[in-house]
Formats: C-alpha cells, sequence, structure tokens
C-alpha cells in the first residue's frame, strides 16, 4: 500500500529552537495537510496545501508542498512548551478523499 | 468555531459483541471519513461516505463494519461482532469538499475485553 516515510521520529529540543520536519513518499500526491495530535485527542490540522511549490503560513508554522509533489515540509519558528506533542503530515489523492498518514514526528520542548 | 462531535468518548465491550459509534459532522459538510489509531500507531483510513454511499473502504473495513447517515445529521459507524484487535481509537471526520481540509473530532476510545 501507499506508505508515508515520515522524519525525524522524535525530536527533544530547547525552548526557542526552530524545528524541521518532513514527510516523503514513492507516489504523487495532490494535498499535504499536517496535524498535530496531544495525548488523547483527536488530530487538529494546522495547515493544507494544494499546489506544488506552494509555501503556507499559520502563525509560527510554515509548510510547503514539495515540487515533484512526492514530499512537503513542517517547520515550526521560536518553539514554546504547547508545541509538545505529535505532529502528522497526511497526503491525499483528490478523487478519493482518503487521507495517508505518516508515522508521526513527537516533538518535546524543554523550557 | 463549528467542531466534529463523537460519542461515546470512551466504549468498553465485550468481544463478540456490537458498537455502534456515533459522530456529529460539521454542518455544511457533505464528505464523512472515519479512521483508527491502534495504540501509539499511525492513523489508518477506515471509510469515506458522500451521498449516502460508501466511497471508498480500506482493507480493514471488511463486512464486520457498516457505516450509515441514520438521520441526516449523525454518521455511525457499527462494528457488528468486535474482536480484541479493534481495539482503537475511532475518528470521525468530515470535509467540504472531496481534496481539501479534513477535520478530526476527538475521538472514541474502543476499548474490547
Amino acid at each position: 500500500g501507499q506508505q508515508l516515510n515520515q522524519s525525524p521520529q522524535s525530536m527533544f529540543i530547547q525552548e526557542g529552537e526552530d524545528v524541521s520536519m518532513n514527510c516523503t513518499s514513492s507516489s504523487i500526491f495532490n494535498t499535504w495537510l499536517w496535524y498535530k495530535q496531544d495525548p488523547g485527542e483527536g488530530p487538529v490540522l494546522l495547515i493544507a496545501l494544494y499546489k506544488a511549490g506552494e509555501l503556507t503560513s499559520n502563525g509560527r508554522l510554515t509548510a510547503q508542498f514539495g515540487i515533484t509533489r512526492k514530499d512537503s515540509f513542517l517547520n515550526i519558528s521560536a518553539s514554546i512548551p504547547s508545541d509538545v506533542g505529535i505532529y502528522f503530515c497526511a497526503g491525499q489523492k483528490s478523487n478519493t478523499g482518503k487521507l495517508i498518514f505518516g508515522q508521526g514526528t513527537t516533538l518535546q520542548v524543554k523550557p | 468555531e463549528p467542531e466534529v462531535t463523537q460519542t461515546p468518548s470512551h466504549q468498553v465491550t465485550q468481544m463478540g459483541q456490537e458498537v455502534i459509534l456515533r459522530c456529529v459532522p460539521i454542518s455544511n459538510h457533505l464528505y464523512f471519513y472515519w479512521y483508527r489509531q491502534i495504540l501509539g500507531q499511525k492513523v489508518e483510513f477506515l471509510v469515506s461516505f458522500y451521498n449516502n454511499e460508501i466511497s471508498e473502504k480500506s482493507e480493514i473495513f471488511d463486512d464486520q463494519f457498516s457505516v450509515e447517515r441514520p438521520d441526516g445529521s449523525n454518521f455511525t459507524l457499527k462494528i457488528r461482532s468486535t474482536k480484541l484487535e479493534d481495539s482503537a481509537m475511532y475518528f470521525c471526520a468530515t470535509g467540504d469538499r472531496r481534496g481539501y481540509e479534513q477535520y478530526f473530532g476527538p475521538g472514541t476510545r474502543l476499548t474490547v475485553t
């Protein structure tokens, strides 16, 4: 089946540092979505990307849709303790609506 | 801000029993999805539903699973005869356009004993 490889698997950083994570796939997606999940809760949509090369920001978060349409990147600038959680990328092919999720990146921020 | 709601938040059931998980989508959304997440793992697609029909289902979504929109507002997932391996968080997600954003509910934790 289709797989998304998300890296890194986990990160432990100091408050104030910038964070980068990415997702890659062997197949093309038409939409990339980035979600954050806190323990015991549902994924919360952070950023949606629809065009190859698109760069979109949401506050301190910036995400990019890779030119090849096979990858996406999420950056968090000036991290704060509430950024702690699991970040998931999800790719979508528009003809199904089905989301394929990455394995997640667990972010821990040390105050 | 509109949000997806799910009930119950936690369901404990014995193996072989039927369970129904309920979702109330965001009001103007027409596309509905169920996903599940086994503890510590990634989110997995189960089924998509539009215009009162299943659009796509995964290999996980076998004959024991069914979905329904019984009253035009709720969207339900039924598992006819639960197995131990059905224990997971089940998330409902909804969207107003196919291929665009999907908004997730808080999930139902299903524990099969």
